[in-house]
């Protein structure tokens, strides 16, 4: 199975900061990476796809970057609304594995 | 509006079973496949497996294979997950997703872009 790390594991940062969380695989997975936001007691929400493709209704402050085994994503301005779990995913080969995700804080 | 809906809570006890359901609006059941997601208390996301909703095929993750099982009912546009022998650690959160697919000259590009909320099991004695 293809391991995904994520880091930090966990975040503290103010509203207006530029915040980058990176994911790391195993092995290369080419472009194939997802993140996820998830609020507490909710259901993740898509936010890139393909490394660096935004979902549609994802405000233009996310973006992704990265391919092979190093990718990230920026909040360029944090938003009160932005502080959430984020989780990536790789979607190279089955099991489709979760970095065990970075929690983003208020400071 | 693309929607899943999943069925309530469940609180069982060790050994039993379960069924969870994610019922699909609008043309959500159209898409490649359904996943399901585990996330246990405090925990993070753990892919499941997928079954594709045209084919019926599923594919589980190892850790999920056995006990567990992806079926479908197209006629209501329904997925299912029944778990059978159930034990304290299937105390969860389970989430259906749809898979969306974007295909261009680099590949095929999988994700997850519409979720139920999610159905608690508890497993207790």
């Amino acid at each position: 199975d293809i391991q995904m790390t994520q880091s930090p594991s966990s975040l503290s940062a103010s509203v207006g900061d530029r915040v980058t969380i990176t994911c790391r695989a195993s092995q290369s997975i080419r472009s194939y990476l997802n993140w996820y936001q998830q609020k507490p007691g909710k259901a993740p929400n898509l936010l890139i796809y393909a490394a660096s493709s935004l979902q549609s209704g994802v405000p233009s402050r996310f973006s992704g970057s990265g391919s092979g085994t190093d990718f990230t994503l920026t909040i360029s301005s944090l938003q009160p609304e932005d502080f959430a779990t984020y989780y990536c995913q790789q979607s190279y080969s089955t099991p489709y594995t979760f970095g065990r995700g970075t929690k983003l804080e208020i400071k | 509006q693309v929607q899943l809906v999943q069925s309530g809570s469940e609180l069982k006890k060790p050994g039993a079973s379960v069924k969870v359901s994610c019922k699909a609006s609008g043309n959500t059941f159209n898409s490649y496949a359904m996943n399901w997601v585990r996330q246990a208390p405090g925990q993070g996301l753990e892919w499941m497996g997928w079954i594709n909703t045209n084919t019926g095929n599923p594919t589980y993750a190892q850790d999920f294979t056995g006990r567990f099982v992806f079926s479908l009912d197209t006629s209501v546009s329904t997925a299912y997950l029944q778990i059978s022998s159930l034990e304290a650690e299937d105390t969860a959160v389970y989430y259906c997703a749809r898979v969306g697919l974007v295909v261009d000259a680099r590949g095929y590009y999988y994700y997850m872009d519409v979720w139920g909320k999610g159905t608690t099991v508890t497993v207790s004695s």
